[in-house]
């Protein structure tokens, strides 16, 4: 089945160190987004990519950036993370031209920044 | 801005009782709004849309209407079940260029035997 994949899962990091989240999706939808979750906070829009070639910040981006591989992949740094960035991270895929904007989910990266 | 409020959790319901979880929105335009569904430890899930006022969505027994008037889209179901047990998110997305998902806090529903 098509899906939306992200690696790792779980991760537990230090204050201060770079971390990569990976994600990647085999549904050929060319609009990926990177959310985050807290509790009480619903999810916030970190950033989002129309194609390879267009990044675009959400709301929450100071302190995180993103690279577009290719169509398929869309990766979220933490240049040099720290402990509020502790929280569930989601990346989720759109093809443009269908339906009214439904997100496919991937099943989350729960990070813990000590 | 845009923004969704939704009732804030959680929810204990015993199972065959009836739900509704509650969800206003502020948008400018027509927006179209979405329910999410997050199983323990999933990510989330589609459950049901309406794109356009008075739209009615449905999906696996839940239901909700697209009410402009009130700015509402509510969320229902007539007989729950344990397995329903899970957290709702109401959603909308924005009618720019960027399609941008607005999310509520989330409903964490309960349902016990």
């Amino acid at each position: 089945d098509a899906d939306v994949t992200q690696t790792p899962r779980n991760r537990i990091t230090k204050t201060g160190k770079r971390i990569m989240l990976e994600c990647s999706q085999t549904k050929g939808h060319d609009r990926m987004y990177w959310y985050r979750q807290d509790p009480g906070l619903g999810l916030r829009l970190i950033y989002y990519s129309f194609d390879v070639k267009d990044i675009n910040k959400g709301e929450i981006s100071d302190g995180y950036s993103v690279s577009r591989q290719a169509q398929a992949k869309f990766s979220l740094s933490l240049e040099s993370a720290i402990p509020n960035q502790t929280a569930l991270y989601f990346c989720a895929t759109r093809k443009t031209g269908t339906g009214h904007n439904e997100q496919f989910f991937g099943p989350g990266t729960r990070l813990t920044v000590l | 801005g845009d923004s969704v409020t939704q009732m804030e959790g959680p929810v204990t319901l015993s199972e065959e009782a009836f739900l509704t979880i509650n969800c206003t929105y502020t948008a400018t335009g027509y927006p179209s709004l979405f329910w999410y569904v997050q199983y323990p430890g999933e990510g989330l899930q589609l459950l049901l849309k309406a794109t356009k006022a008075d739209d009615k969505g449905s999906n696996k027994g839940f239901e909700a209407t697209y009410r402009k008037e009130t700015t509402s889209f509510h969320l229902e179901k007539g007989s729950v079940q344990v397995s329903d047990s899970a957290v709702y998110f109401c959603a909308l997305s924005d009618t720019g260029g960027g399609n941008k998902l607005t999310f509520g806090t989330g409903t964490q529903l309960k349902v016990e035997l």
